[in-house]
């Protein structure tokens, strides 16, 4: 009940096209559902989060989808570039004080040019 | 991040070797995190501790100590080394004093790669 499950492993797209990553959960005590990008030699670094009471939010060219029934949530990168290649990881975590944050496997991502 | 600081950021050791990793923040945060990443594994929690006084172990501590020296300072410990610790080292903080959620949000050091031979 603690896992977040992402997929897909690894991902290959062309530049400009949609990348999307998803993920699942199943403790419906999560709340708050955070998106972390890694870049090769450097620490994991948040990239956009959102709570349950909205269905999408959108950052630039990065958009989550949230899917509350499903208990699903996805990333989409519009107009991908070469510099979004990296590992993203997803995240949960029930937003009280005393949790910690449940990580996904990560996916590696590239984008080829 | 360059308020989350990691040393050594690379390191090798032979097999029974007793290694320390440390971490130093500036951050001012209360909580900080040991994680080792794995390809294909993603990011996996040694320890964790929300104040100086309080430690508790993750989903992987066997093998693994770690100390809380003060509020900016908290370091892990393998006392004997095994070839299967090798793997990417990160420490990570938290601000208990932000926002509910917000609170989660993990600020990560630039890691420590560890080989053990």
């Amino acid at each position: 009940q603690q896992q977040v499950k992402q997929s897909p492993q690894s991902l290959i797209v062309q530049k400009g096209g949609i990348p999307i990553i998803n993920c699942a959960y199943e403790n419906t005590a999560f709340d708050y559902f955070p998106w972390y990008q890694q870049f090769p030699g450097k620490g994991p670094a948040l990239l956009i989060a959102i709570r349950p009471d909205v269905s999408e939010k959108k950052e630039g060219r990065f958009t989550i989808s949230f899917n509350k029934s499903a208990k699903q949530f996805s990333l989409h990168i519009m107009d991908s570039q070469p510099g979004d290649s990296a590992t993203y990881f997803c995240a949960a975590s029930k937003g009280d004080r005393d949790d910690k944050i449940i990580f996904g496997k990560g996916t590696r991502l590239h984008i080829l040019p | 991040d360059a308020d989350v600081t990691q040393t050594p950021r690379n390191r090798i050791t032979k097999t029974g070797k007793r290694i320390m990793l440390e971490c130093s923040q500036t951050k001012g945060h209360d909580r900080m995190y040991w994680y080792r990443q794995d390809p294909g594994l993603g990011l996996r929690l040694i320890y964790y501790s929300f104040d100086v006084k309080d430690i508790n172990k993750g989903e992987i501590s066997d093998g693994y100590s770690v100390s809380r020296q003060a509020q900016a300072k908290f370091s892990l410990s393998l006392e004997s080394a095994i070839p299967n610790q090798t793997a990417l080292y990160f420490c990570a903080t938290s601000d208990l004093q932000a926002a509910a959620g917000e609170s989660d949000t993990q600020y990560f050091g630039p890691g420590t790669r560890l080989t053990v031979l």
